[in-house]
């Protein structure tokens, strides 16, 4: 079975702290696809980023940055230097290729950045 | 270019009536997506459309829920009879490809209340 764990529910820091996002996943499959999406107060999840089961090589996009390890099945996301703008809810998921593109989200980890 | 679009944005109904949401999805992506969402939680899947057929639709609650996508193109949710249960947000979202990991995009979503 596929399962996605965002293990924290709510976070809330300080503008310009740095901030970590946990997902840890679970699949039986050795081809799988996990993602990150934004969900910000509008409500229109946004595509954030993708990586495939066979790439490990760590991401760094502008103050955001995606750690995977297959090893301790997670796949964090840390961003840097937070901006009130960075406020949303952020859901980690998974597609396993088995599944035929189900995707299973994760509850999502709500972030909060006070200025 | 414009995005998924959906209507209405907001719906409120007494129970046992009917509700119908549309969708329309990016030109040109034959894949089209429904989630539900529940407060606090991550998407979840109900149906998912390859072109007009519905290759996956294990989730949806087929006593009282059905779903459409003539031509390839738009698609109609239904509920009939609604019950409080279905409160809830539904979201529309048209990928590029069907399985490989190809990335989603979401519509704003149709938030029912249903009283």
């Amino acid at each position: 079975a596929q399962k996605v764990t965002q293990a924290q529910t709510e976070i809330s820091v300080v503008e310009k702290e740095d901030v970590t996002l946990d997902c840890v996943y679970e699949t039986r499959d050795t081809t799988y696809y996990l993602f990150w999406y934004k969900q910000p107060p509008s409500g229109e999840l946004v595509f954030l980023i993708r990586r495939n089961s066979f790439d490990e090589q760590n991401e760094i996009s502008g103050r955001y940055s995606w750690n995977f390890q297959k090893s301790t099945s997670s796949f964090n996301f840390t961003i840097t230097a937070s901006q009130v703008v960075d406020s949303a809810v952020y859901f980690c998921a998974l597609e396993s290729y088995s599944s035929a593109s189900k995707i299973i989200f994760g509850s999502g980890t709500r972030l909060s950045i006070r200025p | 270019e414009a995005g998924v679009v959906q209507s209405p944005r907001y719906k409120i109904i007494e129970k046992k009536q009917p509700v119908a949401f549309w969708c329309n999805p990016i030109s040109g992506h034959n894949t089209l997506y429904w989630y539900l969402q529940n407060l606090g939680q991550g998407p979840e899947l109900l149906i998912r459309y390859e072109n007009e057929e519905a290759v996956d639709d294990s989730q949806l609650p087929k006593d009282r829920f059905s779903a459409e996508r003539l031509k390839g193109v738009d698609s109609t949710l239904k509920i009939q009879p609604a019950e409080l249960g279905d409160s809830a947000v539904y979201l529309c979202a048209s990928s590029f490809g069907g399985s490989g990991g190809y990335e989603q995009y979401f519509g704003p979503g149709t938030r029912l209340t249903v009283t």
